[in-house]
């Protein structure tokens, strides 16, 4: 089946690096990505994953994938006060190229 | 460019009303997708529209009803709504269906009284 799963809270200081973990339960995903949503807006897409790559960086964002324990963090270097969000985490399987799965969610507070 | 833009930004509706949202994008995406998302709940998908053609309804009631006028163009058609029909509403888009990079708008804010 398909199922995301998501801590909900996390709080840092600013300037501290953040991690945020997801795990999921559908091997054949194709693509896995990690989406921002500031309060009141809509999703931003920040950065996805192939599902062959074991890291992506992109600037302050690392993306790590073990598809061996279907595991996938965020990692948010020098955490700014503008990254307080929730973050999702999502999976697109090869049988279900338009439909995204999202986890619950992540709220972000980043201390000054 | 990568903006989908939605309109109303906010919307308050009776249970007898007819209103409708609209989404629009121009980056020549050939695929639409509408979401709902309640409070503190991650989106959920309705419908999605490939070529403006309707390929997908995850089994939405029938008081919402999704109409692709052109590629550019997705709206949702509201009526008889119900309190808890209350959400905000995503759409998105992607360059096809088997496209997997989807770039959301920033929603529209529905209440039903």
């Amino acid at each position: 089946g398909e199922d995301v799963e998501q801590s909900l809270f996390l709080s840092v200081r600013e300037g501290d690096s953040s991690v945020i973990n997801c795990t999921y339960t559908d091997s054949s995903s194709t693509y896995l990505y990690w989406y921002k949503q500031e309060p009141g807006a809509g999703l931003q897409l920040l950065t996805y994953i192939f599902s062959n790559m074991d890291m992506k960086q992109d600037q302050r964002l690392t993306v790590l994938l073990n598809k061996k324990d279907k595991h996938l963090s965020l990692r948010i270097a020098d955490t700014q006060t503008g990254d307080s969000a929730i973050y999702f985490c999502a999976e697109i399987g090869k049988d279900s190229s338009y439909k995204l799965i999202f986890g619950s969610g992540t709220r972000l507070l980043v201390r000054p | 460019d990568t903006e989908v833009t939605q309109t109303p930004k906010h919307l308050v509706m009776g249970m007898t009303n007819k209103k409708s949202l609209k989404c629009e994008q121009h980056m020549g995406h050939r695929a639409m997708y509408w979401y709902k998302q309640k409070a503190k709940k991650p989106p959920e998908l309705m419908f999605v529209y490939s070529y403006e053609k309707l390929s997908i309804n995850e089994s939405v009631p029938s008081r919402f009803s999704p109409e692709c006028p052109n590629s550019s163009l997705l709206n949702l058609h509201l009526h008889a709504l119900q309190p808890e029909d209350s959400a905000l509403y995503l759409c998105a888009s992607s360059q096809a269906t088997g496209a997997h990079e989807q770039y959301f708008g920033p929603g529209t804010r529905l209440t039903v009284t």
